[in-house]
């Protein structure tokens, strides 16, 4: 099956950890993207990645870190320096990065920090 | 900045009616506008893509509109059905971006 997988689903973790969420895909996709979704927002943009070895900030970057060493990995690093990382986190990725491509995206991501 | 709001956060209606949802837009009118749904706990899924010299956009029981003049795109649900119970969310495409609005929810009743 082609896809995007997300792991784990849940994850808690104690206040001042630094926590790495898995994102994977096996869909030959250039672009990928990690978004942040609070109860009544929208989904924010953390990173977006256009391909391999290159990546730039979203809308909300500040206290994340990524990666993009394959095409078909991108983890989001939360580190300690985020203010409130407790969120629903979702990975997504499209064919090339263009204004017309559709995201797919995965099931997600429920990070507690307790 | 480019805004996208909805302006409704929740929506009832009753089965067999039509659900019609608003996404308004700020600043300059953006080329494309996608629309996804959302299950509780799941990612979004995506739905339809309207370009700007586009008026109406048809997917089986769905409908978009998108008018530049009033900068707005209209998301309709015809002959709904529980099944339709969902968030659905309006997206703008920023060069490699999407921004999305924060998105309207939709219970259908039997």
């Amino acid at each position: 099956d082609g896809g995007i997988t997300q792991s784990p689903k849940y994850l808690f973790r104690k206040e001042g950890q630094n926590v790495t969420l898995s994102c994977e895909q096996n869909l030959n996709h250039d672009a990928m993207y990690w978004y942040r979704q609070d109860p009544g927002q929208g989904l924010r943009l953390i990173y977006y990645s256009q391909i391999v070895n290159d990546f730039q900030k979203g809308d909300i970057a500040e206290g994340y870190s990524v990666s993009r060493e394959k095409k078909e990995s991108f983890p989001l690093t939360v580190t300690s320096a985020q203010k409130n990382p407790t969120a629903f986190y979702l990975c997504a990725s499209s064919i090339a990065g263009q204004r017309t491509d559709t995201q797919y995206f995965g099931p997600g991501t429920r990070l507690t920090v307790l | 900045s480019q805004k996208i709001e909805q302006n409704s956060e929740a929506l009832n209606i009753q089965e067999g009616k039509t659900a019609t949802l608003t996404c308004n837009y700020t600043n300059y009118s953006p080329a494309y506008l996608q629309w996804y749904r959302q299950d509780p706990g799941r990612g979004p899924v995506f739905l339809l893509l309207i370009r700007e010299n586009e008026k109406e956009k048809r997917k089986e029981r769905l409908k978009v509109t998108f008018d530049t003049t009033l900068k707005q795109s209209l998301f309709h649900i015809t002959a709904s059905q529980p099944a339709d119970s969902a968030t659905y969310l309006c997206a703008r495409a920023n060069d490699y971006k999407l921004s999305f609005g924060a998105g309207t929810t939709v219970t259908v009743r039997a």
